[in-house]
């Protein structure tokens, strides 16, 4: 079975720049978690979504970060305008309900 | 409030050794899940382990042992004659009711380096 599926795997971009990254989650799950990893934070919930509908936010870094989930199939987590300190990686995950499975995450790198 | 501690941050053993990960947890629910993934050098994060707050029976999978101890909010990973192939960091990780797919607070993980 197809685990969940990030996109890109690494992205290079330049400060300022509008950055979309993509997550389709294993079918049938219907929890879907944004996680971001950095040395000096370590990893930390951005936003999940249930049945689709973003459920806690909270952890939305500000205004500049912004997520979708416009079907059950596909999320984006979108940066603008990047800055350095996103540089990070993010990681997409999924539940059916009990476990988080997580995706092999985006490399993102803004300098 | 939750916290997973991880009070290790680097452990090194020579191949075939034994090593214990240490995990402390806090939380003040009374029905919650602990986890632990791994995440080897290619950076995905693998599950290994759920075990819900009801659930105090130790597990053994393979070379893996995991000891939950509700007494002192502790949930250590065991790995036998480790190998090369274990060398990962480790996060232990805890969710609070009503089910596992609540927030996830995860510890700052377990970097182990088995030698040969």
């Amino acid at each position: 079975d197809a685990g969940v599926i990030q996109s890109p795997r690494h992205e290079v971009t330049e400060m300022g720049q509008e950055v979309t990254l993509r997550c389709k989650p294993i079918s049938g799950h219907d929890y879907l978690f944004w996680y971001r990893q950095t040395m000096m934070r370590g990893l930390e919930l951005l936003i999940y979504f249930n049945n689709n509908v973003p459920i806690d936010d909270s952890g939305m870094p500000e205004d500049r970060f912004s997520a979708k989930m416009p079907n059950a199939s596909f999320s984006t987590l979108k940066i603008q305008p990047s800055e350095p300190r996103d540089s990070a990686v993010y990681f997409c995950a999924s539940s059916p309900g009990n476990t988080i499975y997580f995706g092999e995450g985006s490399w993102l790198t803004v300098v | 409030a939750q916290k997973v501690t991880q009070a290790q941050t680097e452990i090194s053993v020579v191949e075939k050794e034994d090593v214990t990960l240490d995990c402390v947890y806090e939380t003040r629910d009374t029905t919650y899940y602990l986890f632990w993934y791994k995440q080897p050098p290619s950076g995905e994060l693998v599950f290994l382990i759920r075990r819900n707050s009801f659930d105090e029976q130790n597990e053994i999978s393979g070379r893996y042992s995991w000891n939950f101890q509700k007494s002192t909010s502790s949930f250590n990973f065991t790995i036998t004659a480790s190998q090369v192939v274990d060398s990962a960091v480790y996060f232990c990780a805890l969710s609070e009711a009503p089910g596992a797919n609540s927030k996830l607070t995860f510890g700052k993980g377990i970097t182990l380096s088995v030698r040969p």
